[in-house]
């Protein structure tokens, strides 16, 4: 069984602050790890992903994670927030490999807010 | 590429009567996911398929809800009857066997 937990179902910072998103997973397995953006009113979209290698990945707007196995976390963190980074951020595993038929198994969210 | 595209965008229904979602995944991506989003279970995968054929329904709720994919480009979930609890944004997404991408779903109410 796989799972993830996400610290925190809502997060505020200031802007040109830290971002900082916790993620710790549960896999039987090898996982592949992921991090998703909502905007409201819109889809998921890709942030970052890990599946293996480098175990600090980059994404797009300057997001970045780690993959830490020997804390089963997946962090997300941003050095510098922006007022266009408030949104919903999801933590996602799936199997290690896309066996599974890729199922993502999601966390339950954190609401990222920028205040001025 | 236009992505996955869903249909309608927002569907508002009475309780009791069917509703049908539909599904364009991106063409060559021989794997389609169905999941809902609450806000008390948060996002859950419904069912997947694989080269139109379910490969996992484990996350369907129950009986009222079904879905088909009849071929590579189109997918439905259907509800019937629907009930207020059903009220969510369900998510489809496609994968070519790595990534998903997503749609931008259906909000879905039932009143």
């Amino acid at each position: 069984a796989q799972s993830v937990t996400q610290l925190g179902s809502h997060v505020s910072v200031s802007e040109g602050a830290l971002v900082l998103l916790r993620c710790n997973y549960s896999s039987s397995v090898p996982p592949y790890l992921f991090w998703y953006v909502q905007y409201p009113n819109q889809g998921l979209q890709l942030l970052l992903k890990y599946t293996t290698g480098a175990t600090l990945v980059k994404g797009i707007n300057g997001f970045e994670a780690e993959f830490k196995k020997s804390e089963t976390s997946f962090h997300l963190t941003k050095p510098s927030a922006h007022m266009s980074d408030a949104a919903e951020y999801f933590c996602a595993v799936t199997l290690g490999g896309w066996r599974g038929g890729n199922k993502l198994t999601f966390g339950t969210g954190t609401q990222l807010k920028v205040e001025l | 590429d236009a992505g996955v595209i869903q249909s309608p965008r927002h569907e508002v229904t009475e309780m009791g009567q069917e509703v049908t979602l539909r599904c364009k995944p991106i063409s060559g991506h021989n794997s389609l996911f169905w999941y809902r989003q609450t806000m008390m279970r948060g996002l859950e995968l419904l069912i997947y398929f694989n080269n139109n054929v379910p490969i996992d329904d484990s996350g369907m709720p129950e009986d009222r809800f079904s879905a088909k994919m009849p071929n590579a480009s189109f997918s439905t979930l259907k509800i019937q009857p629907s009930e207020p609890r059903d009220s969510a944004v369900y998510f489809c997404a496609s994968s070519p066997g790595g990534l998903s991408t997503f749609g931008s779903g259906t909000r879905l109410t039932v009143v």
